[in-house]
């Protein structure tokens, strides 16, 4: 069954500090690959995606996620991080056979002035 | 606005008690989506439909939960005889997905159901 790992649970950080989310998934077939945030209060809303060709994909608001086949990897990143991105950080994964995202856990950013 | 749209926000009920959520998805969509979510959990799916046919169920998914789609537009989800552990935030969302291709999914708001 297709799974979703998302290591960091809770990451406390600078502003202007740089980030660095990890999101790892199982399964051996054609995926696709979000990144879903969600700021206090709102919904989840879409920061990028990877369905096909360039393994890097840029988002809104500065994010940028590097899809590594090889070790089943999506991790997200910011170069430098504003007190505005905290928020929890959703990484997804669905498949050509099956629409359904499968989720990860999330992870918690909070960032301090 | 015209993103997907969940009524109502907040629902308190009793145990045993039937609860029913709508959702409303973005107008030219074609695909809908219910997720539930509990506390430092993502997003679990539930079922989805393409048009008005369900077209996958969530073995989690117990016979209480019933999903309709009657006109492929709007949608329905009915919890019989609630239980505490049904207490979460049930989401849903819509894309342009067809049967060959899939398509981001946007989300409403969501319903958060607390059962006493």
């Amino acid at each position: 069954a297709q799974s979703v790992s998302q290591h960091n649970h809770h990451v406390i950080l600078s502003e202007a500090a740089s980030l660095e989310l990890g999101c790892n998934y199982s399964y051996g077939g054609t995926v696709n690959l979000f990144w879903y945030v969600q700021y206090p209060g709102q919904h989840l809303q879409l920061l990028l995606k990877y369905f096909s060709g360039d393994p890097l994909v840029k988002g809104i608001k500065g994010f940028e996620a590097e899809f590594i086949k090889s070790k089943f990897s999506f991790n997200l990143r910011k170069p430098s991080v504003q007190w505005s991105d905290t928020a929890e950080y959703f990484c997804a994964v669905n498949s050509y056979n099956t629409d359904k995202l499968i989720f990860g856990t999330g992870t918690r950013l909070q960032v301090f002035p | 606005d015209t993103g997907v749209s969940q009524d109502p926000r907040h629902k308190i009920t009793k145990r045993g008690q039937n609860v029913t959520f709508r959702c409303d998805p973005i107008s030219e969509h074609n695909r809908l989506y219910w997720y539930r979510q509990t506390l430092g959990q993502g997003p679990e799916f539930l079922t989805y439909f393409q048009n008005e046919a369900q077209l996958e169920k969530s073995r989690l998914l117990s016979d209480r939960f019933s999903a309709e789609r009657p006109k492929g537009s709007f949608s329905t989800l009915e919890i019989q005889r609630t239980e505490q552990g049904d207490s979460a935030m049930y989401l849903c969302a819509s894309s342009s997905g067809t049967p060959i291709s899939t398509d981001t999914q946007y989300f409403g708001p969501g319903t958060r159901l607390t059962v006493l």
